[in-house]
């Protein structure tokens, strides 16, 4: 089955710096990769994703990358602002007979300094 | 106007009862998934439903059963609570293959 690995799994930023967490899968059927924010006590929250035949996507002050030859993607956030501490997760499905399971990887804590 | 909404929101209970979660989600979706959230925030998919039949089945212990009455709901309901059960359970819903899937606000069980 899919395994997805997500680093660092702690990253801590200043104010306007710029974040980025990588993750990386092993199914190369896999062709669809949304990125979800947890904020405490809450549920995971879509915040962006992107699917097999596009190598960057872009929203606002968030884009993501896709390398399907290496089998990785990652996640930018610019101008970094407080609100932007959460967990963050990345996941991957589509593979085989995933049915649209989605396998997540271990998760960033993302601090933003003021 | 909440998407996908759990009940309840917390629950506390002893070891070896029974109890259930619902779920409902009001955005026309025909997938609906039931994900557990460990201790380390690990999320894993238990299972999937797809307009009312059961698709995934993650090698659940068949203590856990979930229920679809009709596509916009899917209920869990666990016997014999065990101490390891306690997690953070979260209902998901999708248009299908996983894609923009939707999570609710979860339910936080804990077992004593």
């Amino acid at each position: 089955g899919e395994n997805v690995e997500q680093h660092p799994s702690t990253l801590s930023v200043q104010e306007g710096d710029s974040a980025v967490i990588k993750c990386t899968y092993s199914d190369s059927a896999s062709n669809y990769f949304p990125w979800y924010k947890q904020e405490l006590g809450k549920g995971p929250q879509l915040i962006i994703d992107i699917r097999s035949n596009v190598g960057e996507k872009k929203d606002q002050r968030i884009a993501v990358t896709l390398n399907k030859t290496a089998k990785h993607f990652s996640l930018h956030i610019t101008e970094t602002q407080p609100e932007d501490s959460a967990v963050y997760f990345c996941a991957a499905s589509g593979g085989g007979t995933s049915y649209g399971k989605l396998t997540f990887g271990q998760g960033t804590i993302l601090t933003v300094h003021p | 106007d909440t998407a996908v909404s759990q009940t309840p929101k917390y629950l506390v209970t002893q070891m070896g009862n029974d109890k259930s979660i619902k779920c409902e989600q009001n955005l026309g979706h025909d997938t609906m998934y039931w994900y557990k959230q460990d201790s380390k925030k690990f999320l894993k998919i238990m299972f999937s439903y797809n307009n009312k039949e059961l698709i995934i089945n993650e090698t659940v212990p068949n203590r856990f059963s979930p229920k679809s009455p009709d596509k916009a709901h899917l209920n869990l309901h666990i016997n014999s609570l065990e101490l390891g059960d306690s997690a953070v359970y979260f209902c998901a819903s999708s248009q299908g293959g996983g894609l923009g899937a939707f999570f609710g606000q979860g339910t936080r069980l804990t077992v004593v």
